[in-house]
């Protein structure tokens, strides 16, 4: 199955663009989904399909696909933003992968 | 408003079972596929099983296959896991999640998260 490669953690300034990077081999093969979790909430979907906001996502955020790199990229971080997030593909074994998750920390 | 309600979660001893459920309102049921994540106090998330629309498609991650069961009743408009067998490294808050797609498929994207359940295993 697919091993999805997060950094534990990023840093972003205010007004800031933060990347947030998830690896797999040939990920551009498959989907790529985008998650963000603030503490003791559930987790919400930011981004499907690679590139595809759901309703109600700003759109600050925006998603990429190519070779073995994933990116959610967040345009103009506000505060708000300080999250963990998560990427996550289905696996040809027909199974869903998550990453290990990536800690955005707005300074 | 969608609104998933999940159920069943508690403490139990190792080698015995449990069964979630989960309440799903505000949507048409049997338009989605269902899924079952996890995800250890302070860690991160880890998919436990998911099912088709219709129940004809069922998968399920590695760590639980074949002591886990998921089902679903559309009539009743819900989802449910058996959980046989459980072992400490089963202790996790459950999600219910509401699949964006009808099948699981490479489009799967979990797109509606209730609050959880806590399953704690331990002696």
């Amino acid at each position: 199955s697919y091993d999805l490669t997060q950094p534990p953690s990023v840093s972003v300034s205010p007004g800031q663009t933060a990347r947030i990077t998830c690896s797999g081999d040939n990920l551009e093969d498959v989907y790529v989904c985008w998650y963000q979790q603030k503490p003791g909430q559930s987790p919400i979907l930011v981004i499907y399909e690679d590139s595809k906001r759901p309703s109600g996502i700003p759109e600050r955020f925006s998603g990429s696909n190519s070779g073995n790199t994933a990116t959610l990229t967040i345009s103009g971080t506000q505060a708000v933003d300080e999250a963990d997030y998560y990427c996550q593909a289905w696996d040809a074994s027909a199974a869903v992968v998550f990453g290990g998750g990536t800690k955005l920390t707005v300074l | 408003e969608i609104q998933l309600v999940e159920s069943g979660g508690g403490l139990v001893q190792p080698g015995r079972s449990l069964r979630l459920s989960c309440a799903a309102s505000g949507f048409i049921f049997d338009d989605y596929a269902m899924h079952w994540v996890r995800q250890t106090p302070g860690k991160g998330l880890e998919w436990v099983s998911g099912i088709s629309w219709n129940s004809g498609t069922t998968a399920y991650a590695a760590s639980v296959r074949g002591r886990f069961t998921i089902s679903r009743d559309n009539a009743k408009n819900s989802l449910y896991l058996q959980m046989n067998s459980l072992r400490a490294e089963d202790t996790a808050l459950y999600y219910c999640v509401k699949d964006r797609v009808i099948e699981l498929d490479t489009k799967h994207a979990s797109e509606i998260w209730g609050q959880g359940t806590l399953v704690t295993v331990s002696s």
